[in-house]
């Protein structure tokens, strides 16, 4: 069974600082997705990390993976309160990779 | 375009009652996904169809719970003889046929409540 870990769950941070969330699972994928979710609401589809290696950006946020270490990074970059709210990544399996297996997210928290 | 729709947003139930969910895809998708959300926790998979083709129900609890998604209408998720333990976000995910990354483009939910 696909395991999907998040760490930090929890992060509270100051404006202009920097830091990484780290995402780690446990079978063999390419396919990894990072999300945003605000309370109440739906999840927004950040990056879409297709190979061994990728690494995409937008704005303060990078996300990179490491397929072999079974390991994906989000880094966000002088942080600002607009970044507050949980990010999840998931992880794809199943034929074309249609199931995809969540971690239980980080709760980022942007302090003034 | 319009997004991922779900309705009801909100839909409270008590026990023993039936809860149903609708969902309708992004225009062009045909492949619809339900995952399940409980407090402090992320998404859970349930189901995966397609037009009139249940793909993989292995999230699916195995009682009272059913979906379908029609030739013609939305997906529908299904609840029979609702328990406090059901009480959970739904969200209900799309994907065009045969996408490269399989991104799946999510509603913005149900969030169910039994009483």
């Amino acid at each position: 069974e696909l395991k999907v870990e998040q760490n930090p769950l929890f992060l509270s941070m100051q404006e202009g600082k920097n830091y990484t969330i780290y995402c780690n699972y446990s079978t063999t994928s390419d396919r990894l997705y990072w999300y945003r979710q605000d309370p109440g609401k739906s999840l927004e589809s950040l990056f879409v990390l297709l190979s061994n290696g990728a690494v995409k950006q937008e704005g303060r946020l990078m996300a990179s993976l490491d397929t072999k270490a079974r390991l994906s990074t989000l880094h966000i970059t002088a942080a600002v309160h607009d970044l507050s709210a949980t990010y999840f990544c998931a992880v794809g399996s199943g034929g074309s990779n249609y199931k995809l297996t969540f971690g239980k997210g980080t709760l980022l928290t942007v302090n003034p | 375009n319009a997004g991922v729709m779900q309705n009801p947003r909100h839909l409270v139930r008590r026990r023993g009652q039936e809860a149903r969910l609708r969902c309708s895809p992004m225009k062009g998708h045909s492949h619809v996904y339900w995952y399940r959300q409980l407090p402090e926790e992320g998404l859970k998979f349930m189901v995966y169809l397609q037009k009139e083709n249940i793909i993989d129900e292995s999230g699916m609890p195995k009682e009272r719970f059913s979906a379908e998604f029609p030739k013609e209408g939305p997906s529908i998720l299904r609840i029979q003889q609702v328990v406090r333990g059901d009480s959970a976000a739904y969200f209900c995910a799309s994907s065009p046929p045969l996408a490269g990354n399989n991104e799946q483009f999510f509603g913005p939910g149900t969030r169910l409540t039994v009483l």
